[in-house]
């Protein structure tokens, strides 16, 4: 069964440095979403694109993130400077070309930012 | 703004038990709503899927159930079994660009 891929999985770094998560939807998935989950609450989405633009990016914190799938298929999001508080799991997802499908979630990034 | 909410925030049952797990939302005009489980320390699985003009979807002993007009949807576990111990998280989809907005989750416990 096709997944979302996501690397790392955890990654530990300390304030003011720069983080880079990647995402690589289910093949033929023209939607993805960044989505950030705080322990103990649901997520919260980032950002979303459908193929290479940006849809949705309101709750993206665009002072410090940032967030590329240049060629329509995997993702990147980045995080520069990181702060304490960006400690999280961060969680990719995909759906097919309509927004009615159901979304797939990768296993998720957990950073611990110290 | 659209709200969700999930109600108990934490649930522990004997093996065999019949359950419901609660969630309401504010603005009716949804989309759709999905339910997940997310086991410690990992990702989502989706388990159930409600469009909107759906009143509600089944798979194995799940069933989940929709009625927008009062906000709200059940998703019921029947003979619930230790592995069914996780965190399951009601979502719902309000605007047309499939943004989820998600509840903030019942930890469920079976205990054997």
């Amino acid at each position: 069964e096709a997944e979302v891929a996501q690397s790392p999985r955890y990654k530990i770094t300390e304030k003011s440095q720069a983080v880079a998560f990647w995402c690589d939807p289910i093949s033929g998935h023209a939607t993805l979403y960044w989505y950030r989950q705080i322990l103990g609450q649901g997520p919260e989405l980032l950002v979303q694109f459908q193929d290479e633009s940006v849809v949705d990016d309101s709750q993206l914190p665009k002072d410090r993130f940032s967030a590329e799938r240049l060629k329509g298929v995997d993702s990147t999001l980045k995080i520069q400077p990181a702060e304490l508080g960006d400690s999280a799991m961060y969680l990719c997802a995909s759906s097919l070309v309509s927004s009615q499908e159901t979304q797939y979630f990768g296993p998720g990034t957990r950073l611990l930012v110290l | 703004k659209q709200e969700v909410t999930q109600i108990p925030a934490a649930l522990s049952v004997p093996e065999g038990e019949n359950l419901v797990l609660n969630c309401s939302f504010t603005d009716s005009a949804i989309y759709n709503l999905q339910w997940f489980r997310q086991d410690p320390g990992k990702g989502l699985t989706s388990l159930l899927l409600i469009q909107s003009s759906q009143r509600e979807q089944t798979s194995g002993r799940l069933n989940a159930s929709l009625d927008k007009s009062s906000g709200r949807s059940t998703l019921y576990i029947a003979a619930s079994q230790p592995g069914d111990s996780a965190t399951y998280l009601c979502a719902v989809r309000s605007g047309n660009t499939g943004k989820l907005i998600f509840g903030q989750g019942t930890t469920l416990q079976v205990k054997p």
